[in-house]
């Protein structure tokens, strides 16, 4: 089944602590992208990679790293999390014809106390 | 100027309306338009794409593209209380490389 899988799925954490999000995908998608979703704000991107090692800002990339070191994964990485990274975050991929879509993960909700 | 843009909502037609639902974009080398469909809590979900200008048809959706007026619609026919969600339209430049979403318009059919 084609799909890409996000892990955790809910996650509480303190400011500070260093955390990681995992996404993978099993289409071979040679593009991957992380948004945050926050009320009234929408779909918010925060990185996203066209290939392997190549990875470029999105709209929102401020206190989050990324790396594409594998086709099939495509981690987000919170090296000080602060309580503004409050949010539900989406790991997405597709193909990089014109009218292919984005498939979604199920979503991390993210929380820092 | 926001990229993609939306209005809110929230949007309430009665059960057997047409919905229509509205997106105008900033970026002039967009290629692909699409719209999502999001419930509460849960992902995004592909209802149509678009990449020519017209109308495209797919059950009771039709997606409208003028890309002259940086424009992309959808309507929903026949509403139902299923349909009542967010629905998100995103753009895709492929020179860019971003796909982009608006805010989204929050869509209630009223039983």
């Amino acid at each position: 089944e084609a799909q890409v899988t996000q892990n955790p799925r809910y996650l509480i954490t303190v400011t500070g602590k260093k955390l990681t999000v995992t996404c993978s995908q099993n289409m071979n998608h040679e593009y991957m992208s992380w948004y945050r979703q926050d009320p009234g704000l929408g779909l918010r991107q925060i990185y996203y990679s066209m290939n392997v090692e190549v990875t470029d800002k999105g709209d929102v990339p401020e206190g989050y790293k990324v790396s594409r070191k594998e086709k099939r994964n495509f981690p987000l990485i919170l090296e000080s999390p602060s309580p503004n990274q409050t949010s539900l975050y989406f790991c997405a991929s597709r193909g990089l014809d014109r009218d292919e879509k984005l498939f979604f993960g199920s979503g991390t909700q993210l929380s820092v106390l | 100027q926001k990229e993609v843009e939306q209005n809110s909502g929230p949007l309430s037609v009665p059960e057997g309306a047409i919905a229509s639902l509205n997106c105008t974009y900033s970026d002039r080398g967009s290629q692909s338009f699409f719209w999502y469909r999001q419930y509460s809590g849960k992902s995004p979900e592909l209802i149509m794409s678009i990449y020519s200008n017209g109308d495209k048809e797919d059950g009771r959706f039709t997606a409208q593209l003028n890309k002259a007026s940086q424009y992309v619609s959808l309507l929903i026919r026949d509403s139902q209380p299923s349909d009542s969600a967010t629905y998100l339209c995103a753009v895709w430049a492929s020179g860019t490389y971003k796909y982009i979403f608006g805010t989204g318009t929050r869509l209630k059919v009223l039983a």
